[in-house]
């Protein structure tokens, strides 16, 4: 069975700062990845997704993840973190086979400090 | 665009009653979710659906139902309210292709069983 660890629940920078998000999957296949990040009171909406092409993958708002497969890892990283960045932060697998699920880690809640 | 679209957006239940949480997307997806989404605890996937007609059990399907007679609407059916069902219920629909597709979400139902 497929699944995403997110260690920590909570990380703060400073406007500025280098964001570090960590997420390890754990998966039968080779996976799909992806990051969702989550405003107050909203849905989730997509980052960026992994999926077989390019390892370096790049998204929206400055943010991009690497597929590790030796680490079984896809971290996401911002080079300077942004007030606007403040939000929770998903990391999220499936299986590219048929009858495919959507899993979810437990979520990063970021904070950025003046 | 509407997307996904949930209602209702906020709903307080008593213990016993029941209700249905409705999702409906326009999008022509194939696939459909319903999420819940509990403090610290990420996403959990209650119900999902990869087409018209056929619905299979998530990771927590106990205390609900679901159906999908077409392929825009998935609603979630509450038979009998308990207060370990205060949630924030979240429907989302996927493109699934090549790529990887991309999870769609609505803005959710923030439902309070007392």
């Amino acid at each position: 069975a497929q699944s995403v660890t997110q260690l920590g629940s909570h990380v703060s920078v400073s406007e500025g700062a280098l964001v570090l998000l960590r997420c390890n999957y754990s998966s039968s296949v080779p996976p799909y990845l992806f990051w969702y990040v989550q405003y107050p009171n909203q849905g989730l909406q997509l980052l960026l997704k992994y999926t077989s092409a390019a390892t370096l993958v790049k998204g929206i708002n400055g943010f991009e993840a690497e597929f590790k497969k030796s680490e079984t890892s896809f971290h996401l990283t911002k080079p300077s973190a942004h007030m606007s960045d403040a939000a929770e932060y998903f990391c999220a697998v499936s299986d590219p086979g048929a009858n495919s699920k959507l899993t979810f880690g437990k979520g990063i809640t970021l904070s950025v400090r003046p | 665009n509407a997307g996904v679209t949930q209602t209702p957006k906020f709903r307080i239940l008593k213990i016993g009653q029941s209700m249905t949480l409705q999702c409906t997307q326009d999008m022509n997806h194939n696939y459909m979710y319903w999420y819940r989404q509990d403090p610290g605890m990420g996403l959990k996937l209650i119900y999902y659906s990869v087409g018209a007609g056929i619905t299979d059990k998530g990771e927590v399907p106990n205390g609900y139902n679901v159906s999908r007679s077409t392929t825009e609407d998935f609603p979630l059916r509450l038979e009998l309210a308990a207060p370990s069902q205060t949630s924030v219920y979240f429907c989302a629909s996927i493109n699934l292709g090549t790529g990887g597709g991309e999870a769609f979400f609505g803005q959710g139902t923030r439902l309070t069983v007392v």
